[in-house]
Order: C-alpha cells, then structure tokens, then sequence
C-alpha cells in the first residue's frame, strides 16, 4: 500500500534551517511529481512547492520562494524540504503529498503522509 | 487568485449537506475536495467531474457550474464531520480556506 513518512520536524529559533524528509514506499516513486502542503495552527492548507518526478523542476508558493528547496533522491524514494531563513510565520504541520496526475493545472494530492511539526519559536 | 469557503455548515443526519467553494472562472479549473477530520491528515474525496477514490463512499458527489464548485454528501453521517477544502490550480497550489461541517 501506498506510504509516506515524513520526518525532521522540530523547534527552531527564526532564521535558522531545518531540513524535512518524506521517505515513500509502495508505489514506483520516480515515476510521481510531489508535493509540499503545510497548515498552520488553527489554520487551512497551504501549497507550498512541487518537483517533478525527475527533479528537474520546481515551482515554490510566493511566501516560501527564495527560502525553501523542495529536491528529491528517487534512488532512495525520499523527498526533501531544505528550509532556511525560517520565519515564526512558517511555524505548522508540513505534509507530503503524492501528485495523482502528473499534469500542469489539474494537480491534486492522491496519498498523503501524517505530517511532522515544525515550529519557529524564540 | 481565492478559493472562497464558508466556514461553516450544518446538517441534521440523514440529511445532504452542500458545500461551496467560489471563485473567477471556477468552470475553467480542475477542483478536488479533501476531508480532513480533527488531528489527521487530508483524505481526497472527490476530484474532477466524476472522480471519486474507491474508498469513498458513493454518497459523495461534486459539480462545477459558472463561479462555483460544489460538494455533496447525501445521507449524511456523525462520521462525515469534519473540515472541507477545496482545491485547484492556477500557476500555484490554490486552497480554499476550509468549511467545518457539522453533523448535528
């Protein structure tokens, strides 16, 4: 079946770094573009970037763009979320999220993983 | 571009509950709906015109006409109680800021 285990997550002081990862099984990762989606406290969902399934493109949200890396290892099914200069507004639940299509203007997320915590505190 | 939700809906049980999400042009997107219950990641519902994962039950409908894409839940149960998001694409992930359905 269909997993994904998302991992780094943890207190952090602003502008520090943080590093997320989201290790996948049960489907042939190489093949999916994912996702990055994060909510914040009390909050919605928020998109936050998408590589495509080789990694050779990437497209951020404007609030993370500059700050945020979004790469994968499809030899190591694992995607990543480099994470820098964190601000207190970046404080959330970031989940991974499997594209189901694949096509540019009708993405959406198939499986997601249960989310790590990541909070930005003084 | 916003996706608008409102942020609340009630349905007694049994009965269907309709949930909107707005916005320009909304006929011309690609709209999926997750719900997503208290402490638990989103789960997809429904995606496009027909599409609905097979563990999904057939109670769960959605349409899109003009500005506005809607979900459905006929026959609705206590355990369909949770919060709705809307969805879409236009040159970034779009979220709708979510509807808390509540089943009373």
């Amino acid at each position: 079946q269909v997993q994904l285990v998302e991992s780094g997550g943890g207190v952090v002081h602003p502008g520090k770094s943080l590093r997320l990862s989201c290790v996948v099984s049960g489907f042939t990762f190489s093949r999916y573009d994912m996702h990055w989606v994060r909510q914040a406290p009390g909050k919605g969902l928020e998109w936050v970037a998408i590589i495509s399934s080789d990694g050779t493109n990437q497209l951020y949200a404007d609030a993370v763009r500059g700050r945020y890396t979004i790469s994968r290892d499809n030899s190591q099914n694992t995607l990543f979320l480099q994470m820098n200069g964190l601000r207190f507004d970046d404080t959330a639940v970031y989940y991974c999220a499997r594209d189901a299509t694949g096509y540019a203007y009708r993405y959406y997320f198939d499986f997601w993983g249960p989310g790590t915590v990541v909070t930005v505190s003084p | 571009y916003d996706l608008l939700q409102p942020p609340s809906v009630s349905v007694s049980p049994g009965q269907t509950a309709t949930i909107n999400c707005s916005g320009d042009n909304l006929g011309d997107k690609f709209i999926s709906w997750y719900q997503q219950k208290a402490g638990q990641s989103p789960l997809l519902v429904f995606y496009g015109d027909h599409g609905r994962p097979s563990a999904i039950p057939e109670r769960f409908s959605a349409s899109t006409s003009g500005n506005t894409a809607t979900l459905t839940i006929r026959e609705t149960q206590a355990l369909d109680e949770a919060d709705y998001y809307c969805q879409a694409w236009d040159a970034a992930g779009l979220f709708g800021g979510g509807t808390k359905l509540t089943v009373l």
